[in-house]
C-alpha cells in the first residue's frame, strides 16, 4: 500500500524559511516522479515542483529561486526548503507521487498535506 | 506554461449524468488527469492519462478527450459524488504541471 505522510509545516513570519518532509512506503521515491503541490485557503490546487527519477527538478514561476526540492533515497522521504516565505505562500502543501511510464506519468496518490502559515 | 480551463459549478439531479470539461492547448499533446477533493480531505485520483480508473473509484466514473477538451463523466451521480472536481496535465514544455481552477459538483 501507497502512503505519504508530510510533516514540517508550521507559522512563520515573512521572509522565514521551513522545510518540508514527506516520509513515503509502499513504493520508493527515487524510482519515480515525486511532485508537491499546494492549496490555498478556500483556493484551487496549484503545481509547485516536480523531481524526476533522475533528479532533475522543475518549479512553478511563482517559486523558483526560494523553493528546492530534493529526496534522501536512504530515508525514502521527499523535501522541500522553502525560503524567503511570502504571506501569499500560506497554503496546504500536498506531496504526491506519479505513475510509471506506462501511465505517461501521471499523478497516483496524494499525502493529507501539511499547513504552512505565513504571517507577520 | 499553459492554463486549464474548469467551469467553476456544475449541478446534476441524483442518479443523473454529469459531465465535466477542461480545456486547455496542452491537452492536443498531454493527457488528462481528474482528482476528487472533498471538503476538509486531501485529493484522490479518479482518473488517469485520460481514461483510466484506479482501483477503488466506481465504474461511474469515465474520462474522454477530443481535441483540446477533456471531460470527467459521472454516470449516475450518487449523493458522495459531491466534492470539487480538478483536471491537471503537462503544460506545453512537458516539463511543468498544471491543474484547472476546479469545478463545484453539487448532487441535488
Amino acid at each position: 500500500e501507497v502512503l505519504l505522510v508530510e510533516s514540517g509545516g508550521g507559522s512563520v513570519q515573512p521572509g522565514g524559511s521551513l522545510r518540508l518532509s514527506c516520509a513515503a512506503s509502499g513504493f520508493t521515491v527515487s524510482s519515480t516522479y515525486m511532485s508537491w503541490v499546494r492549496q490555498a485557503p478556500g483556493k484551487g490546487l496549484e503545481w509547485v515542483s516536480l523531481i524526476y527519477s533522475g533528479g532533475v527538478a522543475y518549479y512553478a514561476d511563482s517559486v523558483k529561486g526560494r523553493f528546492t526540492i530534493s529526496r534522501h533515497n536512504s530515508e525514502n522521504t521527499l523535501y522541500l526548503q522553502l525560503n524567503g516565505l511570502r504571506p501569499e505562500d500560506t497554503a496546504v502543501y500536498y506531496c504526491a507521487s506519479h505513475y510509471d511510464s506506462s501511465a505517461y506519468y501521471s499523478l497516483a496518490y496524494w499525502g493529507q498535506g501539511t499547513l504552512v502559515t505565513v504571517s507577520s | 506554461s499553459s492554463e486549464l480551463t474548469q467551469d467553476p459549478a456544475v449541478s446534476v439531479a441524483l442518479g443523473q449524468t454529469v459531465r465535466i470539461t477542461c480545456q486547455g492547448d496542452s491537452l492536443r499533446s498531454h493527457y488528462a488527469n481528474w482528482h476528487q477533493q472533498k471538503p476538509g480531505q486531501a485529493p484522490i485520483v479518479v482518473i488517469y492519462a485520460e481514461k483510466n480508473r484506479p482501483s477503488g473509484i466506481p465504474d461511474r466514473f469515465s474520462g474522454s478527450s477530443s481535441g483540446n477538451t477533456a471531460s470527467l463523466t459521472i454516470a449516475g451521480a450518487q449523493a458522495e459524488d459531491e466534492a470539487d472536481y480538478y483536471c491537471n496535465s503537462r503544460d506545453n514544455s512537458g516539463n511543468h504541471w498544471v491543474f484547472g481552477g476546479g469545478t463545484k459538483l453539487t448532487v441535488l
